[in-house]
């Protein structure tokens, strides 16, 4: 079945680590998308890639990075200085940049 | 600056009730434009879209929406509610970024359906 997946579901980490959140698609998408979302703020965008070995900020990326070394893949780093990192985080793929957008499960971050 | 605006973020129906979520959108250029739902603790999934042609937009799960260009409006609507249709509800449109485009958000309408 084609379909975006990321890993894991629930992560947790201490205050002051780096951690990457996993995000594979097997679609065959040009466009990959991260976003965060918190209660009552909707979804804001962290970064997106357009094609392999380039990438954009979006609205929200300080204390995040990325890379896209691969068409499919698109992993997303949280680092220390990302203030309030704690959040679920939400990332998409879509066939071409103005159509729609296609959903991984999520990855619920708690950082202590 | 473009903007989606869902009125009421929070609606509340009976079961068999018609369900209607508000979306308005300011966009300069014809949109693109997108519904989603999503369940808790999991991904969004598209229920429909507009891109060209007919205004009128049907999709899943029964749900549909009227692309109304002079009210720059982009309504949901169910004609009778079931109760698996609680969850959170997303308007979206596509907008130019430079030389790219992404999609503006709504803050969401979350559904609640009494039996």
């Amino acid at each position: 079945d084609g379909g975006i997946t990321q890993s894991p579901k629930y992560l947790f980490r201490k205050e002051g680590q780096n951690v990457t959140l996993s995000c594979e698609q097997n679609l065959n998408h040009d466009a990959m998308y991260w976003y965060r979302q918190d209660p009552g703020q909707g979804l804001r965008l962290i970064y997106y890639s357009q094609i392999v070995n380039d990438f954009q900020k979006g609205d929200i990326a300080e204390g995040y990075s990325v890379s896209r070394e691969k068409k499919e893949s698109f992993p997303l780093t949280v680092t220390s200085a990302q203030k309030n990192p704690t959040a679920f985080y939400l990332c998409a793929s879509s066939p071409h940049p103005a159509g729609e957008q296609y959903f991984g499960p999520g990855t619920r971050l708690t950082v202590t | 600056a473009q903007s989606v605006t869902q009125l009421g973020s929070h609606v509340s129906v009976s079961e068999g009730a018609l369900v209607l979520l508000r979306c308005n959108y300011s966009s300069s250029v014809p949109p693109y434009l997108f519904w989603y739902v999503q369940y808790p603790n999991q991904g969004l999934q598209l229920l429909l879209k507009y891109t060209t042609g007919a205004t009128l937009v049907k999709g899943i799960n029964g749900f549909e929406a009227e692309f109304k260009k002079s009210e720059t409006s982009f309504h949901l609507t169910k004609p009778s509610a079931h109760m698996s249709d609680a969850a959170e509800y997303f308007c979206a449109v596509s907008v130019n970024a430079g030389n790219n485009r992404k999609l503006i958000w709504g803050l969401g309408t979350s559904l609640a359906v009494n039996p």
